[in-house]
């Protein structure tokens, strides 16, 4: 069955080192998303793609980048980690055009 | 701007019908999404509203007015495992970002 999986589902690192989150998805799905989720906040946007070597900026997008290097994967990088990044984040993709978005199992991360 | 406002929370009784409004002001809009989201788990997707109307699906129905910038999620014979938050979301036109609300936190008591 296809499916879209997030690596690692936990992690803790210190303010200041740099991250990677991993998202790959093997639906063949151009589109992909980035979102993190704090209390009070819902879903908010950081970083989001339309195919291979497109990448877009969201509504939260300081302190993150993205590359699209293949259709399956959207990893998303923290340069320098910051307490303020300590949240859950979600990947999401979705077919071309309006479509629903299948979400990954989400990373939870902390930043001391 | 783009604001989407659902409540917080709601609580409701098992085997009873639960509404949960959603309203939305955004720069484009080619869409309407509600998503479930159970306590620790990804969002998964309930139902999708582009025209003025009722979809219904199963127990649960999803109405869309554009004109008014509104929505409710309407859930019937409520059961423990409905407890959950849901995800009002909003596709903007000029692409194909997803934008969501806060959610609403829906507790179902016996």
């Amino acid at each position: 069955d296809a499916e879209i999986t997030q690596s690692p589902r936990h992690k803790i690192t210190e303010t200041g080192r740099q991250v990677t989150l991993a998202c790959h998805q093997t639906w063949n799905h151009n589109n992909m998303f980035w979102y993190r989720q704090d209390l009070g906040h819902g879903l908010r946007l950081i970083h989001y793609s339309y195919g291979v070597q497109d990448t877009n900026k969201g509504e939260v997008s300081d302190g993150y980048s993205v590359s699209r290097s293949n259709t399956e994967d959207l990893p998303l990088t923290l340069e320098s980690a910051a307490s303020s990044q300590t949240s859950v984040y979600f990947c999401a993709s979705s077919e071309e055009g309006a479509a629903e978005a299948f979400f990954g199992q989400g990373t939870r991360l902390t930043v001391v | 701007g783009q604001n989407i406002d659902q409540p917080t929370e709601m609580t409701a009784t098992e085997g009873a019908i639960v509404q949960i409004n959603c309203t939305y002001q955004t720069s484009g809009f080619n869409g309407l999404f509600w998503y479930q989201q159970h306590a620790g788990e990804a969002p998964t997707f309930l139902s999708y509203n582009v025209l003025d109307g009722l979809e219904e699906k199963g127990r649960f129905s999803s109405f869309l007015s554009r004109s008014k910038g509104y929505s409710y999620l309407l859930l019937k014979e409520l059961q423990m495992k409905d407890s959950a938050s849901y995800l009002c979301a909003v596709l903007n036109t000029g692409g194909f970002k997803t934008i969501f609300g806060a959610g609403t936190r829906l507790f179902v008591k016996a």
